[in-house]
Formats: structure tokens, sequence, C-alpha cells
């Protein structure tokens, strides 16, 4: 059964400074990772899916790298704003129609 | 803003009420998936529905059931509510060949069980 983690739980940066967002999964035999931003008692938004033959994949200010062996993904925010406080989400496929997410880490950026 | 439209936003039950949660999911797009968010943990996948039919499930007892009419809309019912029932529920639409690449999530339902 796969088993998603993420680290920390939770995070409170000032503006400006990077944020490194950490998740790791349990079977490496996984052929995509997406990480989602959910806004408090909101839906989820897809924000950068990594296929398993990619090391990295970059949106504007969001990159996220993938080391399949190892189980992990890291999610960088550079020059981070008060608008990206939200909870970020990383899932893997367990199969073909079921994603299994992380808990989440909830970022604060303070102006 | 994604195509999927899920109603209501809230809503508040007694224990041992039934509920039916409801999600139009984006044009196009004829399977439908739902999943239950706990507070301060992530999503865990109910069930998805193709054309219709359920395509599979989670780990959820038999007192969650679904719906999926011609239209691919969908509904959630759950049966003989529990407190531990109280969770943001979420409706994510996509296609069968874009698959999980392409999950369009609803803003949820918000059920509170007292």
């Amino acid at each position: 059964k796969q088993e998603v983690t993420q680290i920390p739980a939770a995070l409170s940066v000032p503006e400006g400074e990077n944020l490194v967002l950490n998740c790791s999964f349990t079977d490496s035999a996984i052929y995509n990772l997406q990480w989602f931003r959910q806004d408090p008692g909101k839906g989820l938004t897809s924000l950068l899916l990594i296929q398993s033959s990619q090391r990295e994949q970059t949106s504007g200010r969001l990159n996220a790298s993938l080391d399949k062996s190892s189980g992990r993904s890291t999610l960088y925010i550079a020059a981070s704003q008060p608008g990206d406080s939200a909870t970020y989400l990383c899932a893997v496929p367990s199969n073909d129609y079921k994603l299994s997410f992380g808990a989440g880490t909830t970022v604060t950026v303070r102006a | 803003e994604t195509g999927v439209t899920q109603s209501p936003t809230h809503l508040i039950k007694t224990r041992g009420q039934q509920v039916t949660l409801r999600c139009s999911s984006q044009s196009g797009h004829n399977t439908v998936s739902w999943y239950q968010q706990a507070l301060g943990q992530g999503p865990q996948f109910i069930f998805q529905y193709y054309r219709e039919e359920e395509n599979g499930r989670g780990n959820f007892p038999p007192r969650f059931s679904g719906l999926q009419f011609p239209n691919y809309s969908s509904e959630l019912n759950v049966n003989a509510l529990e407190l531990d029932d109280s969770a943001l529920y979420l409706c994510a639409s996509s296609t069968p060949e874009e698959g999980n690449e392409k999950l369009f999530f609803g803003s949820g339902t918000q059920l509170s069980v007292l």
C-alpha cells in the first residue's frame, strides 16, 4: 500500500524567503507525481506534474524535483509572497484511477 | 476555476441521517471520482465512476454509495451518518485518456455531522 508523507506539517516564513516542501512515498514504482495547492475549505488546484522519466518540472517561481529511487520529491517556491499562503499536497497514483495524497504542508507567508 | 461544480457547499446533519451530495463534471469528462478529506488530512479516495458504472473503490463501507447519470454528473450518498463522516467531500472529473494526470477538482461540500 502506498504511503505518502509530507514534512514539515506547517511552515511560516517572512515574505521573500524561499520555501522548501518535502514529500516522500513508500512505493517507488510510480509513473508520475503531482503537487496541488489547496486554499482553506476549497478544492485542489494542480500546480505541477512530474512524469517518472523526469527529474524536474518548473512553472514560474515553482520548481519540483523527483527522485524515484529514494522515494522523494521536493517543491521549491522562490521569493515567497503572502498570496502563496495555502496548503500544498503531493499525490502519487496507486493505480489507474486513484491518487494517494500526503497530509499536506500548510504554508504561511508573513508580509 | 475548474468546470466542476458541487452542491451544496455546506451541510449540517445529525447522526443516523442520510445525505446526498452532487457533482457536475467538467464538459467532456466522463469519469468522476469522489474523495473524503478530514480536517488536517489529505484526501482519501472513496470511489470512481466511468460511464455510469463504479470503476474502483477505496476502503469505505457500503453505506457510502454513488451514482453517475447519462450526462456524467454524479451523486455521493451516505447512509446512517456517523460523527467521523464530518469532512470536506471533493469531486474530481477526468477522462480515461488523461486519467489522473488531468484531474479537475470542485470546491467541495463541507459536511458536519452533529
